[in-house]
């Protein structure tokens, strides 16, 4: 059974950092692009940051490019998301989602994790 | 960046009944759309990829159509299962979500 299981979220500062982490298992981890998708409260879904199953290849968004650093262990299962320098509109829930096919990135997102809450406030 | 519009932005209907949903694209995004539900307090769960094509275990009542800029995505007749919240996404430049249709129950 997929299983993506986030961690890492809180409340944080403007101008602070976070890292998080979203520990996978019940598939080769290493052979899937994995993503990063975000919702604000009430809102709807933005794309944050994708990387490539060798870790190889990375990509963002406008809104996070410069701040955000996507990266992955595959020794680890594991995929994380730093970010600094963290704005008011950076709060959202964080959601690590899987790719829908193996080797080539689709961008389709077929497992995702339940999230974490990342709230950005002084 | 490709921005995607959907409409209506809550549709009110009963179970039984058959639900029509659209999504625009300000730029032709081919064949590269997909649709997402998303039920409270979860995660969006892949319905349909690439316009048409059912991902896995979605059931026959979900179908999408469309090209271009302009798709549909319909449930044939309502289950209780299915009131939620449905997001269009598409692929082909970057990646962009719709804000969410609404269909809740009348």
């Amino acid at each position: 059974e997929v299983q993506l299981l986030e961690s890492g979220g809180g409340l944080v500062q403007p101008g602070g950092s976070l890292r998080l982490s979203c520990a996978a298992s019940g598939f080769t981890f290493s052979s899937y692009a994995m993503s990063w998708v975000r919702q604000a409260p009430g809102k709807g879904l933005e794309w944050v940051s994708a990387i490539s199953g060798s870790g190889g290849s990375t990509y963002y968004a406008d809104s996070v490019k410069g701040r955000f650093t996507i990266s992955r262990d595959n020794s680890k299962n594991t995929l994380y998301l730093q970010m600094n320098s963290l704005r008011a509109e950076d709060t959202a829930v964080y959601y690590c989602a899987k790719d829908y096919v193996d080797i080539v990135a689709t961008n389709l997102f077929d497992y995702w994790g339940q999230g974490t809450l990342v709230t950005v406030s002084s | 960046e490709i921005v995607l519009t959907q409409s209506p932005a809550t549709l009110s209907l009963s179970p039984g009944e058959r639900a029509t949903l659209s999504c625009r694209a300000s730029q032709s995004v081919s064949s590269y759309l997909a649709w997402y539900q998303q039920k409270p307090g979860q995660a969006p769960r892949l319905l349909i990829y690439d316009a048409s094509n059912r991902a896995t275990g979605i059931p026959a009542r979900f179908s999408g159509s469309g090209s271009g800029t302009d798709f549909t995505l319909t449930i044939s007749s309502l289950e209780p299962e299915d009131f939620a919240v449905y997001y269009c996404q598409q692929r082909s430049n970057s990646i962009t979500f719709g804000p969410g249709t609404k269909v809740d129950i009348k």
